[in-house]
């Protein structure tokens, strides 16, 4: 079974430019999440998706920030403009139900940002 | 929200079993207690998941006493590819309740020879 894809996994951008990330989730999952990580700490949930609604951006900087979520499936979570603090793990996952907030969630290998 | 207490890191060699304990003194009587583990360049991987008593799968098991105030994850027999980080986390698992997945910064568990 294929696991949550994350592309790419890098990317170096200049601060104030735009940047976006891809996650294609296990087949058949319908709940995604984006996380944010840094350095020496655990994950941050940013955004929550059942099916294509999101059910939890409470965490998401929608100055900036922005995620789409379209037909269920795959997801892209974008800066714009991008700022040195953003610079972190971008992690994508996925679980197989809904309504359930601690289900078992499977993990993407993640993107390193850097922004310079 | 319960706010979880773990060790920074813990040392262990192959062969020892390792426990790591995990304090929640204000857990609420819906939340539940999820281990996960994370390898460096990785995204964190699910272990196990418990409410009480006694959890065991095929890679650890999970010990809640019956106050439910504390948790401990035990490894048996290390290997070095058991070296990661841990994190514990407790909420309920109910969604709609304003529950916020908080993974913390974990225990950094390092695994020698």
């Amino acid at each position: 079974e294929a696991g949550v894809v994350q592309s790419p996994r890098y990317k170096i951008i200049e601060k104030k430019q735009p940047v976006a990330f891809w996650c294609n989730p296990i087949s058949g999952h319908n709940t995604l999440y984006w996380y944010l990580q840094n350095l020496g700490q655990g994950p941050e949930l940013l955004i929550r998706y059942e099916n294509e609604e999101a059910v939890d951006d409470s965490q998401l900087p929608k100055d900036r920030f922005s995620a789409e979520r379209l037909k269920g499936v795959d997801s892209t979570l974008k800066i714009q403009p991008a700022e040195l603090g953003d610079s972190a793990v971008y992690l994508c996952a996925s679980s197989p139900r809904t309504g359930l907030a601690f289900d078992e969630q499977f993990f993407g290998p993640g993107t390193r940002l850097t922004v310079l | 929200l319960a706010k979880t207490t773990q060790p920074i890191s813990m040392d262990s060699y192959e062969g020892q079993e390792v426990n790591i304990t995990c304090s929640h003194n204000n857990i609420a009587t819906n939340d539940y207690i999820t281990w996960y583990q994370q390898f460096p360049s990785q995204g964190p991987r699910f272990i196990i998941q418990g409410y009480k008593t006694k959890v065991t799968n095929e890679v650890a098991s999970l010990f809640i006493p019956a106050d439910r105030k504390s948790s401990t994850l035990s490894l048996p027999r290390v290997s070095l590819s058991d070296t990661a980080v841990y994190y514990c986390l407790v909420g309920d698992i109910r969604t709609g309740g304003g529950n916020k997945l908080t993974f913390g910064t974990g225990t950094q568990l390092k695994v020698e020879l």
